[in-house]
């Protein structure tokens, strides 16, 4: 069974622009959840998505936003980039709540 | 909140040495454990879980027990390897409607043959 893919996996901006990430989970996995990594602040957990709908979310702006389709497939958003945002984004998936999330291999942002 | 504390390291060893990385954790009700590994230019790895206290999580040599009693979550190998070489994180997710993990911050573990 093919893992969890993230497109793009590098990618390279600058501030004030806008960025879309994809995340394809695990078939038959119905859960994506989005992390955010940097050596400041280490795993910190952004949004996750069930069956289309956002269940949690963590403490970032308005400016980070996702969404699900019906296929489970994924995008995050930033929109207004700044410096700050520069970091590897991870995503992941799992059967359901509270099993195993299983991780993609990431999106590192560059924000200049 | 719920939060994980795990010894940041760096850790150095030589190859067969015995690798202890300490982990605790503050949680609401009773968390799953997981211990994920990344290596370097990669994602995040599972490398083992227990879901209830007692449980012991093992995988590829490693191996940490839930402690309850001392909300821990010790990962141990008895002989590391040079291929062992990665940042090791500590992680829990609470039970309920929470569907995120919380994370420690990691700890580098370099191996020297």
């Amino acid at each position: 069974k093919a893992g969890v893919t993230q497109t793009p996996r590098y990618l390279i901006k600058t501030r004030g622009q806008q960025v879309t990430l994809s995340c394809s989970p695990i078939s038959g996995h119905r859960s994506v959840s989005w992390y955010q990594q940097t050596p400041g602040q280490g795993l910190q957990f952004l949004f996750e998505y069930f069956s289309e709908t956002q269940r949690n979310k963590g403490n970032f702006p308005g400016r980070f936003s996702g969404r699900q389709f019906s296929n489970s497939r994924s995008e995050m958003n930033v929109s207004t980039l700044e410096l700050g945002d520069s970091a590897l984004y991870l995503c992941a998936s799992s059967s359901h709540h509270q099993e195993t999330q299983y991780f993609g291999p990431g999106t590192r942002l560059l924000v200049l | 909140g719920d939060s994980v504390t795990q010894m940041e390291g760096p850790v150095t060893l030589s190859e067969e040495a015995f690798l202890t990385i300490n982990c605790t954790y503050t949680a609401t009700g009773y968390p799953s454990l997981f211990w994920y590994v990344q290596y370097p230019g990669e994602g995040l790895q599972l490398l083992l879980k227990a879901t209830k206290a007692d449980d012991k999580g093992s995988n590829k040599g490693f191996e940490a027990t839930y402690r309850k009693e001392t909300t821990s979550f010790h990962l141990e190998k008895g002989s590391v390897q040079v291929s062992d070489s990665a940042v090791y994180f500590c992680a829990l997710m609470s039970g309920g409607s929470n569907y995120k993990l919380t994370f420690g911050k990691g700890t580098l573990l370099t191996v020297n043959p």
